[in-house]
């Protein structure tokens, strides 16, 4: 199974733009996560699903919005980029959170560059 | 404040044992885990606490204290493959995990 897909892999974008990062799951987990992660900071959370229909946010959310129409896809959009979005993104999933150890499974990450 | 400590690098010659320290202050406790991340790569799963002791899976093994909000991994007979950062994540009180900036392990032949 591919497990966890995410698109592209990489993309330079001018500041202003507005884009798309797309992730997908054959795994029916109910939860999915979106992260960035910095230099010298931990990963952290952009927004989350725990079900199809629902969304979340999380630590940093300001410039980002998600949609979760189904259980596989996860998209995450820049409405108009700036700089400081410049990042690694990881998609991630997993089953119900509050169920069990329910480790995150995460997709290889999209590099972004926002200039 | 939610805050996760963690060593930012450390060195350690092949075949020998290294300890990785993690110390948390979260709202809740619902687990604590360790990842395994190689350079340019994804985070992969390597162990989950959630009672106080020791869980041992192969090489490496975790530590859980949870009334001094303190874990280890340690990893034993370091091999090259090793080289990576080490990542401790706590699920707090939402079920979210809160992550810690990671410890670059370095291993010297």
């Amino acid at each position: 199974t591919a497990g966890i897909t995410q698109a592209p892999t990489s993309q330079i974008l001018a500041a202003g733009r507005s884009m798309t990062l797309r992730c997908t799951q054959d795994m029916r987990h109910n939860a999915m996560y979106w992260y960035r992660q910095d230099l010298g900071l931990g990963l952290r959370l952009i927004h989350y699903s725990n079900t199809a229909g629902t969304t979340g946010k999380g630590e940093v959310p300001d410039g980002y919005s998600v949609s979760r129409a189904n259980t596989d896809d996860f998209p995450l959009t820049l409405a108009s980029a700036v700089p400081s979005q410049t990042s690694v993104y990881f998609c991630a999933s997993s089953d119900s959170p509050g169920q069990g150890h329910n480790e995150q499974f995460f997709g290889p990450g999209t590099r972004l560059t926002v200039l | 404040g939610q805050n996760i400590d963690q060593p930012t690098e450390m060195t350690a010659t092949e075949g020998a044992i290294v300890q990785i320290n993690c110390t948390y202050q979260t709202s809740g406790f619902n687990g604590l885990f360790w990842y395994q991340q190689h350079a340019g790569e994804a985070p992969t799963f390597l162990s989950y606490n959630v009672l106080d002791g020791l869980e041992e899976k192969g090489r490496f093994s975790s530590f859980l204290s949870r009334s001094k909000g303190y874990s280890y991994l340690l990893l034993k007979e370091l091999q090259m493959k090793d080289s990576a950062s080490y990542l401790c994540a706590v699920r707090d009180s939402n079920y979210q995990l809160i992550w810690g900036a990671g410890t670059k392990l370095i291993i010297k032949p």
